[in-house]
């Protein structure tokens, strides 16, 4: 069975500027949920979509949004990029009833 | 503030040692993961104990959950070099299972 798979995995990109990321949860999976990891502040919950719908969202500005397709691939956008936003982001998909998540290797964002 | 506190931050062990890295939270958890995770890769998912009192073993990896599903243990026999990685735990609600709160990691270090 195929993992979670994420592209690009890494980007650089300049303040101001806006990036996509994309997300192919494992088949079978409705949930994908997306988080931020910095050396800072550690995993930091972003979002989760089930079944194409926001689930829960997690205490980040306007600036980042994402979106659940039917195929249950995901996207999330970041807007307006800061230098703070430079980051692993990674995806992880689940069955949406349990706390299992598989993730992804994570999108490495450079912002400059 | 971290609602999962782990300790250590950092340990450092010969091959051949046991160690135990500590997961406590003041929250009930209905499930608690243990993640791995190596430089640049996305964490890899170990076990998930769901009932207070819970002890689940994968070869040299013995975790528990406390009855009260608010702390966990990791505790790993006569580590290897191959064990070195950040070890992560995170808590999961049922009314909320794609939003893990994540502690901030352990670092394990095995040297042979």
């Amino acid at each position: 069975k195929a993992g979670v798979t994420q592209t690009p995995r890494y980007l650089i990109k300049t303040r101001g500027q806006q990036v996509t990321l994309s997300c192919s949860p494992i088949s079978g999976h409705r949930s994908v949920s997306w988080y931020q990891q910095t050396p800072g502040q550690g995993l930091q919950f972003l979002f989760e979509y089930f079944s194409e719908t926001q689930r829960n969202k997690g205490n980040f500005p306007g600036r980042f949004s994402g979106r659940q397709f039917s195929n249950s691939r995901s996207e999330m956008n970041v807007s307006t990029l800061e230098l703070g936003d430079s980051a692993l982001y990674l995806c992880a998909s689940g069955q949406g009833w349990s706390g299992e998540l598989f993730f992804g290797e994570g999108s490495r964002l450079t912002v400059l | 503030t971290q609602l999962l506190e782990q300790s250590p931050q950092f340990l450092s062990i010969q091959e051949g040692e046991n160690l135990t890295v500590y997961c406590n939270s003041s929250s009930v958890f209905s499930s608690l993961q243990w993640y791995r995770q190596e430089p640049g890769e996305g964490p890899v998912l170990l076990v998930t104990v769901v009932t207070g009192g819970e002890v689940k073993k994968l070869k040299r990896l013995t975790f528990q959950f406390g009855d009260a599903r608010k702390d966990s243990s990791l505790h790993i026999t006569a580590a290897q070099p191959g064990d070195t990685g950040l070890y992560l735990c995170a808590g999961a609600w049922r009314d909320s299972w794609g939003k893990l709160q994540f502690g901030a990691g352990t670092q394990v270090v095995v040297t042979p």
